[in-house]
């Protein structure tokens, strides 16, 4: 167990309207990572950090920003929702000794957007 | 650019069949190859890893092994179990710093198993 939570587990909202959603470790890892879940399209990267206020955009970044001011919060913030946005998020840590290439996920937060 | 081809389902078999998943890869250097499940409502869970050419990765049952000549990575499992029914991903890692200590992974579609008793 990575010791990974995300909040809230779902949530339903209407256009237009800002949403945050959180993900917290409890064991000090470096590197986090936020995907969106669609069907057909596996997990895409949406952005990822690699320390405290270090994040980086991946391949799908376009409406969504991201805050890390502790090594144990990574913030997923849309800043103004769209239908578009609806989706399973999963919130992923990278775990290794050197080369941190396994990941381990978060329950997921289902997101529907009105 | 990296990819991940996994064969799609769904895929349904019966209690004790052979499962075969198949997953084919294109990547740049050498990377990192996972099958991760995904149990219906939860997060995606590691199910095994090989990081270099004919490493096999092996639990709970399930194998494949990293064929760098066919770039290929499959899944296996002698005798499939109700139990196994799952979303199956294929994922390649590949390092996206210089320093070749944060990793980038790509998902391929995913494959939704179904055994039945």
């Amino acid at each position: 167990d990575a010791g990974i939570t995300q909040s809230p587990r779902h949530k339903v909202t209407e256009t237009g309207t800002p949403v945050t959603l959180r993900c917290h470790q409890t064991e000090n890892h470096r590197y986090m990572y936020w995907y969106r879940q669609d069907p057909g399209h596996g997990l895409r990267l949406i952005h990822y950090s690699y320390g405290v206020k270090d994040t980086d955009k991946g391949e799908v970044s376009d409406g969504y920003s991201v805050s890390r001011s502790k090594t144990e919060d990574f913030l997923l913030t849309l800043e103004s929702a769209t239908s578009s946005q609806t989706s399973v998020y999963f919130c992923a840590i990278g775990i290794g000794v050197l080369k941190f290439n396994e990941q381990f996920f978060g329950p997921g937060t289902r997101l529907t957007v009105l | 650019g990296n990819s991940v081809t996994q064969m799609e389902g769904p895929v349904t078999l019966s209690e004790e069949a052979f499962l075969t998943i198949n997953c084919t890869y294109t990547a740049t250097g050498y990377p990192s190859l996972f099958w991760y499940v995904q149990y219906p409502g939860e997060g995606l869970q590691l199910l095994l890893k090989a990081t270099k050419a004919d490493d096999k990765g092996s639990n709970k049952g399930f194998e494949a092994t990293y064929r760098k000549e066919t770039t290929s990575f499959h899944l296996e499992k002698g005798s499939v179990q109700v139990s196994d029914s799952a979303v199956y991903f294929c994922a390649l890692a590949i390092p996206f710093n210089s320093g070749g200590s944060n990793y980038k992974l790509t998902f391929g579609k995913g494959t939704l198993l179904t055994v039945n008793p």
